[in-house]
């Protein structure tokens, strides 16, 4: 069964420090996966996509088939980078872009 | 553009009583779907809408209606609340079906059956 799983509830880190937000998948076919976020009183909004290969925010993350992982990394944190991080997993599934989310981490970045 | 919207924000209901949640976009978006998110959990997909008068269910639909009458609405329908449909009902659409099309979201509304 497809399932998206993010096994950090909570990271917490102080300003200027990396961070990597886990993620980690399975699904047999070929995956397109997304990084979402939602920031405190926001709606939940795209970040990025692995196709894209682009670098949001400073953030990017790797599409890695032979661990089926696809971490979100930003090598030095902002205040502002504080928000619940989902990763999604998308599938065409019926004529539709079915979204497959992890439970989501929290990152709090510390002064 | 106001993009996805959402009402009511909050709402608490009793046990067996019913409602609507309301969703509208202006992106004319062919695509749009209900999520429901538990504590702690993912979104789990309850019905979606491929567009007007065509709508399907997903992986949660049960105790739940929708329709879909034109492009811009969706509402989604509580019969018989109960406390199990506790949750923050987000509601999403997207101008393609691509597996690599980017969903919109609303600001979601927080329901709570007592």
């Amino acid at each position: 069964a497809q399932r998206v799983t993010q096994p950090e509830k909570l990271l917490s880190v102080f300003k200027g420090a990396p961070v990597e937000l886990k993620c980690n998948y399975s699904y047999s076919g070929s995956p397109e996966l997304f990084w979402y976020v939602q920031y405190s009183r926001q709606r939940l909004q795209l970040l990025l996509r692995h196709i894209s290969r682009e670098s949001i925010k400073g953030f990017t993350a790797d599409l890695n088939k032979g661990e089926t992982s696809f971490h979100l990394k930003k090598p030095f944190a902002q205040e502002e980078d504080s928000a619940m991080y989902y990763c999604a997993l998308s599938l065409l599934s019926g004529g539709y872009n079915k979204l497959i989310f992890g439970a989501g981490t929290r990152l709090a970045v510390h002064p | 553009n106001a993009g996805v919207t959402q009402t009511p924000k909050f709402r608490i209901l009793k046990i067996g009583q019913s409602m609507t949640l309301q969703c509208t976009q202006d992106m004319n978006h062919n695509y749009m779907y209900w999520y429901r998110q538990d504590p702690g959990m993912g979104l789990k997909l309850i019905y979606y809408s491929v567009g007007a008068g065509i709508t399907d269910k997903g992986e949660v639909p049960n105790g739940y209606n929708v329709s879909r009458s034109t492009t811009e609405d969706f509402p989604l329908r509580l019969e018989l609340a109960a406390p199990s449909q506790t949750s923050v009902y987000f509601c999403a659409s997207s101008y393609l079906a691509g597996s690599t099309d980017t969903q919109y979201f609303g600001p979601g509304t927080r329901l709570t059956v007592l």
